[in-house]
């Protein structure tokens, strides 16, 4: 199975910069995906992460060291609606996602 | 129907009575699958299908069961529940198989066993 750890919650200050972290121990590895949940609604998709480096889309941007079992994603200017749980998840070498148990971040005007 | 959808919304029920949940999805994907998501456990994967006619185990299968006849529909069968089934259950699906390719979910379905 997979050991997948990020913090439970964040507060940030609308405009700043929050950084969450994501551990993981895997048998084998075929990628790691960053999933957005707001309050009630469904996850929807974020970032995808295969390779050792960052990846930037926008505002967001997610890094990946995979000798390292390590992710972050990265939300740059921070804005009120992005107050939201991020999860982090983990594919292995059976194709399934095994998913962290999210971490909350509020955004503070 | 745009992407995916469940049915019901929401639903309570009493313990030991079948429950059916609902998915279908208009994408064409190939594969799907089903998660529940507890308070500070994330989500768990329940059962899967990487194509129509196909199913397989997630992490917590036990008292769940599923059915690929086609490539739209996924339904979820509980055939006795029990309260520690109280969850929000959540179906997704991907074009391909999880590890490479995004999943898409659908809006949930609150499920209350009393």
């Amino acid at each position: 199975g997979q050991n997948i750890d990020q913090p439970t919650e964040m507060t940030a200050t609308e405009g700043a910069i929050v950084q969450i972290n994501c551990t993981y121990q895997t048998s084998g590895f075929n990628g790691l995906f960053w999933y957005q949940q707001h309050a009630g609604e469904a996850p929807t998709f974020l970032s995808y992460n295969v390779l050792d480096g960052l990846e930037e889309k926008g505002r967001f941007s997610s890094f990946l060291s995979r000798s390292k079992g390590y992710s972050y994603l990265l939300l740059k200017e921070l804005q009120m609606k992005d107050s939201a749980s991020y999860l982090c998840a983990v594919s292995s070498n059976d194709y399934k996602l095994s998913f962290g148990a999210g971490t909350t971040v509020t955004v503070r005007a | 129907i745009a992407g995916i959808t469940q049915a019901p919304t929401s639903q309570i029920l009493a313990a030991g009575r079948r429950m059916t949940l609902r998915c279908t999805q208009d994408m064409r994907h190939n594969a799907m699958y089903w998660y529940r998501q507890d308070l500070g456990l994330g989500l768990r994967l329940i059962h899967y299908s990487n194509t129509a006619g196909t199913t397989g185990k997630g992490e917590v299968p036990d008292g769940y069961s599923v059915s690929r006849a086609n490539t739209d529909d996924f339904p979820l069968t509980l055939a006795s529940a029990v309260p520690s089934q109280t969850s929000v259950y959540f179906c997704a699906s991907s074009p391909g198989l999880a590890g490479s390719d995004t999943q898409y979910f659908g809006p949930g379905t609150r499920l209350t066993v009393l």
